[in-house]
């Protein structure tokens, strides 16, 4: 079966640094996907992996190997308004998109 | 990016009403519209798939006579609770995506949330 495993919740300080891991095992691979989901809102789109490698835009950055079925999403300088659910999703061999459960990021002052 | 309009943002009816759901691709043309059922604290359950022209394809365990869903053209779908029951409250997201370019990002309308009294 397809598979996204994403922790459920972490907890930042504010300014620091953080680390969503997420590991996929689907039916073919077209590409890793990190959306960003504040509470009753729709996913904001925050990066695309497709090849090996780390993508960085500005605070986030997103990785991808998928000889290990691994990504992480990483967020530096942490603000208060980055308090939200983090959602991995992979696109299969049919272009569906897999969703993981989704990683809520709490942050303290 | 490109944007996607979903309307209503919210909604209540009454047990037993039906509630239509418009989800418009107002910049690109959506050949692929996906409809997304979101619980709380739950991530996204893909309900169908309607590809512009065709019937929806459904999900297992998505009953197709509940939630019909029609995409007559290439930037708008509708999703149609019929006679709503209070477990179909719940927050509904529609999803557009261009297969033919290069783009392989799928774009999310602002989600409905449905309260059915």
């Amino acid at each position: 079966g397809q598979n996204i495993d994403q922790p459920t919740e972490m907890t930042a300080t504010e300014g620091a640094i953080v680390q969503i891991n997420c590991t996929y095992q689907t039916s073919g691979f077209n590409g890793l996907f990190w959306y960003q989901q504040h509470a009753g809102e729709a996913p904001t789109f925050l990066s695309y992996n497709v090849l090996d490698g780390l993508e960085e835009k500005g605070r986030f950055s997103s990785f991808l190997s998928r000889s290990k079925g691994y990504s992480y999403l990483l967020l530096k300088e942490l603000q208060m308004k980055d308090s939200a659910s983090y959602l991995c999703a992979v696109m299969d061999s049919n272009y569906q998109l897999i969703w993981g459960a989704g990683t809520k990021l709490i942050i303290k002052p | 990016g490109a944007v996607v309009s979903q309307h209503p943002s919210r909604v209540i009816c009454k047990s037993g009403t039906s509630v239509k759901i418009e989800c418009r691709s107002l910049d690109f043309q959506a050949t692929t519209m996906f409809w997304y059922r979101q619980f709380p604290k739950k991530s996204l359950m893909l309900m169908a798939t309607s590809n512009e022209g065709s019937k929806a394809t459904y999900e297992q365990g998505v009953e197709k006579d509940k939630f019909l869903i029609n995409h007559a053209s290439l930037t708008l779908s509708t999703l149609t609770v019929t006679s709503a029951h209070p477990e179909d409250s719940s927050f509904y997201i529609c999803s557009a995506r261009d297969f033919r370019g290069d783009s392989t990002e799928a774009f999310f309308g602002q989600g409905t949330r449905l309260t059915v009294v």
